[in-house]
């Protein structure tokens, strides 16, 4: 029972271009949606989030969409950056438990 | 937010061993601590939710009697995996639950040879 599901599990993009990670999940329940970030061998650091009440949260490089109707949410990050190769989780969360995807690989290209 | 550490970061046991995991929060009183686990090219898997002075709370298919989760204080929750198999090889990772999000440690490497 895939709660959440990221199809793409790896992405190169151009240093300075857009990247763009999306996410599809099911649960409706879900009123919190966080996006981590993490490097191999280490723990996931938080990047970015959004209340299901908003449709869209920026912060910096970071911008967050959420369609609530369509279940899909999306990270965008511009400019791309060398140190922003990593995978990035989209995290919804519900009851305080947060159900991980399975991760996007993300390499940004010099 | 939150610093957590773990320790060992890394440990290799052999089969039937068993292997303690800590996790300390260092600068916040956390009443609640999960513990995850990450095989490969795989995602964060919740394998259970610490609540200190209470037992845990363990998702399904996890098996409290092998992963026995100890929080006796508000910065220090421990993982025991009894009686370690190969298969048990994993990333171990805990996180604090802060005001508004959880904040994770970095990790544990378990080998079972």
């Amino acid at each position: 029972d895939q709660q959440v599901k990221q199809n793409s599990p790896s992405l190169s993009v151009q240093e300075g271009r857009i990247s763009i990670l999306n996410c599809d999940y099911t649960n409706s329940m879900f009123d919190y949606f966080l996006w981590y970030k993490k490097y191999p061998a280490e723990g996931p650091t938080f990047l970015i989030s959004i209340s299901s009440i908003k449709d869209k949260n920026e912060d910096g490089r970071f911008t967050v969409f959420l369609n609530k109707s369509a279940k899909h949410l999306s990270l965008h990050i511009v400019p791309s950056q060398p140190g922003d190769s990593a995978v990035y989780f989209c995290v919804p969360q519900g009851a305080q438990k947060l159900v991980f995807g399975q991760g996007t690989r993300l390499t940004i290209n010099p | 937010g939150a610093v957590v550490s773990q320790h060992p970061s890394w440990v290799i046991c052999k089969s039937g061993t068993s292997v303690k995991i800590e996790c300390r929060s260092l600068d916040f009183q956390a009443t609640t601590m999960f513990w995850y686990r990450q095989f490969p090219k795989q995602s964060l898997m919740l394998m259970a939710t610490s609540n200190e002075g209470s037992k845990a709370t363990y998702e399904q298919g996890v098996e409290k009697d092998k992963f026995l989760i100890n929080h006796a204080s508000l910065t220090l929750s421990t993982l025991t995996v009894t009686s370690a198999h190969p298969e048990d090889s994993s990333f171990y990772i805990c996180s604090v639950l802060g005001l508004y999000e959880q904040y994770f440690g970095p990790g544990t490497r378990l080998t079972v040879t």
